[in-house]
């Protein structure tokens, strides 16, 4: 069953502690993207991957830091340096068709919630 | 530079009336556009997108979409609203074949019975 997995559905985060989202796919696409999602503020972009070893910062990179050790997998950790991180967090790859344009899916969600 | 806005934070129709969801785009280069449904606590569906073939897209779920240059517009219709409908929307940009979508803040599609 081919997709896009983000684990967990829900996750909490106590004053001071780093966590960490995982997001998997088995598409075999190249590129990945991390978004938040806050209400009535649409997508905000965190960071993107474009290639294995290789990520760059989004327009709210800030508290946030990434790794892409392997194709299928982008993990975002949210460091304990993001004041805000009560969100709803997207991830997203995408793949490219035979005209060169990029299509991005995206994965079920993970809603984070500060204790 | 690319951006979105979505016109109508919230729009609310009768189950069977027509659904037009606004979206206006800024663009530096040719866009490519995208309509992105969502319901409740999950992902974004792709419903539709335009990539300069056809200027009127048809999309799933009977959602069509046209492209119009001269007004810098891709909005979203369809016929005939279904309960099922009911979700939020999301208007998305990109600015070259390859890289990041710029979206707009989303329009809630109620529908009455």
């Amino acid at each position: 069953d081919g997709g896009i997995t983000q684990s967990p559905k829900y996750l909490f985060r106590k004053e001071g502690q780093n966590v960490t989202l995982s997001c998997e796919q088995n598409l075999n696409h190249d590129a990945m993207y991390w978004y938040r999602q806050d209400p009535g503020q649409g997508l905000r972009l965190i960071y993107y991957s474009q290639i294995v070893n290789d990520f760059q910062k989004g327009d709210i990179a800030e508290g946030y830091s990434v790794s892409r050790e392997k194709k299928e997998s982008f993990p975002l950790t949210v460091t304990s340096a993001q004041k805000n991180p009560t969100a709803f967090y997207l991830c997203a790859s995408s793949i490219v068709n035979s005209g060169n344009q990029e299509t991005q899916y995206f994965g079920p969600g993970t809603r984070l919630l500060v204790l | 530079a690319q951006s979105v806005t979505q016109l109508g934070s919230h729009v609310s129709v009768s189950e069977g009336a027509l659904v037009l969801l606004r979206c206006n785009y800024s663009s530096s280069v040719p866009p490519y556009l995208f309509w992105y449904v969502q319901y409740p606590n999950q992902g974004l569906q792709l419903l539709l997108k335009y990539t300069s073939a056809a200027t009127l897209v048809k999309g799933i779920n009977g959602f069509e979409a046209e492209f119009k240059k001269s007004e810098t517009s891709f909005h979203l219709t369809k016929p005939s609203a279904h309960m099922s409908d009911a979700a939020e929307y999301f208007c998305a940009v990109s600015g070259s074949t390859l890289g990041r979508l710029y979206f707009g803040r989303g329009t809630q599609l109620t529908v009455w019975p």
